[in-house]
């Protein structure tokens, strides 16, 4: 079982749809969460950190951790072509600098 | 101004050679990563270096040897390829301990035929 599952998807959704991704993990000791993005045949690039649980928001995105189901998820409202690409999540423990990733998410935002 | 550079992007080349990717960042981090990323994009991570230093070092065969020259550079050096090597390397920086999160380079594409 890897420490961290994804939906692979794909999900495709009209252009202004409310977008939820999530990932599940096994690991109590995860303390930092991440959602990365990345574009076809680019690196991926972080787009929201969280520590522990709770909710951050930035612009038209939110994520959300829950530590007591090891759950965590990203929404993003009014959702954009340009939103279109592939949603990695991945967290790591105190201390540690490496990271562990979800599989990802593909994600089409059809105009 | 690219912050995480590698060189080359595309490699193809024949079982059995040796190939080295390049790492440069210019962020000013102390921590540098390589990270494999398969066919159904997963990615997990390689290696990990810390002021020149080896601290994380997964289950990669013998044939992977990373070197950091400084703590700008970080390269991967891979003897006598094999098929399963194909796949898209990518190095990756950030601040160590409570600092930064991971900053990514654009991968390097590899291609054993």
């Amino acid at each position: 079982q890897k420490e961290v599952e994804q939906d692979p998807g794909p999900l495709s959704v009209p252009e202004g749809a409310i977008v939820s991704l999530n990932c599940t993990y096994s690991n109590s000791a995860f303390q930092y969460f991440m959602w990365y993005r990345q574009y076809s045949r680019k690196g991926p690039e972080l787009l929201m950190y969280t520590y522990s649980s709770g909710n951050k928001e930035d612009g038209r995105f939110t994520a959300q951790v829950d530590k007591s189901s090891k759950y965590i998820s990203l929404f993003i409202r009014d959702s954009q072509p340009s939103d279109s690409a592939t949603y990695l999540c991945a967290m790591r423990v105190t201390g540690a600098n490496n990271l562990f990733f979800g599989t990802g998410t593909r994600l089409t935002v059809i105009p | 101004d690219t912050a995480v550079s590698q060189t080359p992007k595309y490699l193809v080349t024949q079982m059995g050679n040796d190939k080295s990717i390049k790492c440069e960042q210019n962020l000013g981090h102390d921590t540098m990563y390589w990270y494999k990323q398969d066919s159904k994009k997963f990615l997990k991570i390689m290696f990990s270096y810390n002021n020149k230093e080896l601290i994380i070092n997964e289950t990669v065969p013998n044939r992977f040897s990373p070197k950091s020259p400084d703590k700008a550079h970080l390269n991967l050096h891979i003897n006598s390829l094999e098929l399963g090597d194909s796949a898209v390397y990518f190095c990756a920086s950030s601040q160590g301990g409570s600092g930064t999160e991971a900053f990514f380079g654009q991968g390097t594409r590899l291609t054993v035929v």
